[in-house]
This record gives C-alpha cells, sequence and structure tokens, in this order.
C-alpha cells in the first residue's frame, strides 16, 4: 500500500489569494489525482496529475484556476488560484499503484475561504 | 457513462448489530470495485478491494461481494460498534477510464451504543 502525506492539512484564506497543497506519495505510484470535497457531498475528480507535462483536466476544471504540478512520481501540487469562498472545500490528493489499480488517499487539505 | 448510486444515504444502528451497505453501479465492464471509509473532516481509509475477477473480498469483520452482472456490490460489517461510525463510498474503476474512479455520494452510518 501507499502511504500519502498533504500539507496543509488545513488553513483559513482571505478572498482573491492563492493557496498550494501539496502531496507526497512514500513509494512510486502509476498516476496521481486531485479530488475535491465540497460540504456534505461526494468526490468530484479535479485532474489527473501527470509526471512532467501538464495535468489532465475534468470538464468544469481548468488550468488557470486549479495548476498542478507533477515533477516525479512521488510528488505533486495543487494551486487553488484566485479564492472565493465556493472554493471552500476539502482537497484530497490520491494515487493508485500497480495491477490492481488501488487507490490510496491522503489525509485531505481542508480549507476556508473567507 | 458509469453512474454509482449508494443506497441508503443515511443509516442508523445499535450496537451489535450487522451493518448491510449497497452500492450499484450502471456499466457492468468494470476493472475493479473499491470500499472506503471517511471520517468528519478527514481523507478516505481503503477497506477492501475486490478485482472484477473475484466474487468477494474479506478483511475482519468486514465482507464485501460483487455482483458484475446485476451491477452490485455489499458491504457487511459483522457486530458493529460505534467506532465503525462513519461515511462508507463505494468506488468503480471501469476498464476504459484510464485509471479514474468514479464514486457513489456514500453512507453515513452511525452506531449507537
Amino acid at each position: 500500500s501507499a502511504v500519502i502525506s498533504q500539507k496543509p492539512s488545513r488553513d483559513i484564506c482571505q478572498r482573491g489569494t492563492s493557496l498550494t497543497i501539496q502531496c507526497q506519495v512514500d513509494s512510486q505510484v502509476t498516476m496521481m489525482f486531485w479530488y475535491r470535497q465540497q460540504p456534505g457531498q461526494s468526490l468530484t475528480l479535479i485532474a489527473t496529475a501527470n509526471q512532467g507535462s501538464e495535468a489532465t483536466y475534468e470538464s468544469g476544471f481548468v488550468i488557470d484556476k486549479f495548476p498542478i504540478s507533477r515533477p516525479n512520481l512521488t510528488f505533486s501540487t495543487l494551486t487553488v488560484s484566485n479564492m472565493s469562498p465556493e472554493d471552500s472545500s476539502i482537497y484530497l490528493c490520491s494515487g493508485s499503484t500497480g495491477e490492481t489499480g488501488e487507490l490510496f488517499f491522503g489525509e485531505g487539505s481542508r480549507l476556508t475561504v473567507l | 457513462k458509469q453512474e454509482v448510486t449508494q443506497i441508503p444515504a443515511a443509516l442508523s444502528v445499535p450496537e451489535g448489530e450487522n451493518l448491510v451497505l449497497n452500492c450499484s453501479f450502471t456499466d457492468s465492464a468494470i476493472y475493479n470495485l473499491q470500499w472506503f471509509r471517511q471520517d468528519p473532516g478527514k481523507g478516505l481509509t481503503s477497506l477492501l478491494l475486490i478485482q472484477s475477477s473475484q466474487r468477494e473480498q474479506t478483511s475482519g469483520r468486514l465482507n464485501a461481494s460483487l455482483d458484475k452482472s446485476s451491477g452490485r456490490s455489499t458491504l457487511y460489517i459483522a457486530a458493529s460498534q460505534p467506532g465503525d461510525s462513519a461515511t462508507y463510498l463505494c468506488a468503480v474503476l471501469t476498464t476504459d477510464s484510464w485509471g479514474k474512479f468514479q464514486f457513489g455520494a456514500g453512507t453515513q452510518v452511525v452506531v449507537t451504543p
């Protein structure tokens, strides 16, 4: 299994600012993903983080708002840009390994935008 | 597009009773199905992974079954405890989804002492 560490675990931010969330995996994963979970909702996939190239975004999410980097197999960052209160959510990093495709999650980053 | 549904949305049982959580999916061409537990404000913890070729998986008090033909999976938790109170989510990986899981909305479980 993979252990995934995220930081910050929580933050309170002002409208119009940006926040970068870091995700570190303890072993090499084949794929890394970023999810958003709005209050009381299930998970929504933001994008697939691709090593050394641009992330693949899902419908409704754009690079200018959620720039993502993945410089190597075990590290990725998600930036939430020009934040508004609607961006208040839990942001979750995940990775899948090997042939089984089993998915593992970090503890999440709870973001509150005032 | 794969759609995943979990019923009921919420469930409350007295301690000691067995829990039965349901997950249904519309596209039977799945690679695997995974059950997760989420505590409030936290990330997801993987409970069980069932490969498409398997019928069930067991871990301690947990047992998950998979019936691809009917598009269903069931998570059984035996002899529930207050510590089992959490939200349980199922997620399905379809064969043509490029590694992207589709999540259900979850079942919120409360086990009362």
